[in-house]
């Protein structure tokens, strides 16, 4: 079965300084891999998707990501944090199965931004 | 094209009442997918449906929880005789065929 692991439970960052997000994952085949945001109270948002083809993808609000297979990784990264970044990350694997694309999560990074 | 919607965004239950929790998939999408959040912890696959038909139920629990997407009207998320512990944030995601799920905004349920 498949399974996602986000190492870092909190990280604390200075406003315009560089974010790296660790995710892990487990999973016999080439996988589908996801980055979503979710604010307090809110749903989740579709940062970046990885499907196939370029190993780094670029997403929204300046978001990036890049897989590894050698290292079973999809590491989520921003050159400069703004105080508004600030929100829980969520990477996820997907697998297709009966048309659907069904996702496994990991535990989530929350994300603190220092002024 | 409006995104996923889900209704209520909050609801409060009793112990024992039933909870019915509605979700309309965004246009053109035919696969919808329910996922729990319970607090401090991530989110948890509970269920997957196409239109009239059940495809994934394997994170449901097994007693009081039912799920069903009909052929016509919004995909509904039922649990009879709500516990405390089912209070939770219960997010649907919908997707076109093997393409990206998008989520709603979820709903709060809150058990008294």
């Amino acid at each position: 079965a498949q399974s996602v692991t986000q190492p870092d439970i909190h990280i604390t960052v200075s406003e315009g300084a560089s974010l790296e997000l660790r995710c892990n994952y487990s999973y016999g085949a080439t996988p589908y891999l996801f980055w979503y945001v979710q604010s307090p109270g809110q749903g989740l948002q579709l940062l970046l998707k990885y499907f196939s083809g370029d190993t780094l993808v670029q997403g929204i609000k300046g978001f990036e990501a890049e897989f590894k297979r050698s290292q079973s990784s999809f590491n989520l990264r921003k050159p400069s944090v703004h105080w508004s970044d600030a929100a829980e990350y969520f990477c996820a694997v997907g697998v297709i199965t009966g048309g659907g694309n069904k996702l496994t999560f990991g535990t989530g990074t929350q994300l603190k931004v220092e002024l | 094209n409006a995104g996923v919607m889900q209704n209520p965004r909050h609801l409060v239950r009793r112990r024992g009442q039933e909870a019915r929790l509605r979700c309309s998939p965004m246009k053109g999408h035919s696969h919808v997918y329910w996922y729990r959040q319970l607090p401090e912890e991530g989110l948890k696959f509970m269920v997957y449906l196409q239109k009239e038909n059940i495809i994934d139920e394997s994170g449901m629990p097994k007693e009081r929880f039912s799920a069903e997407f009909p052929k016509e009207g919004p995909s509904i998320l039922r649990i009879q005789q709500v516990v405390r512990g089912d209070s939770a944030a219960y997010f649907c995601a919908s997707s076109p065929e093997t393409g990206t799920p998008y989520f709603g905004p979820g709903t709060r349920l809150t058990v008294t």
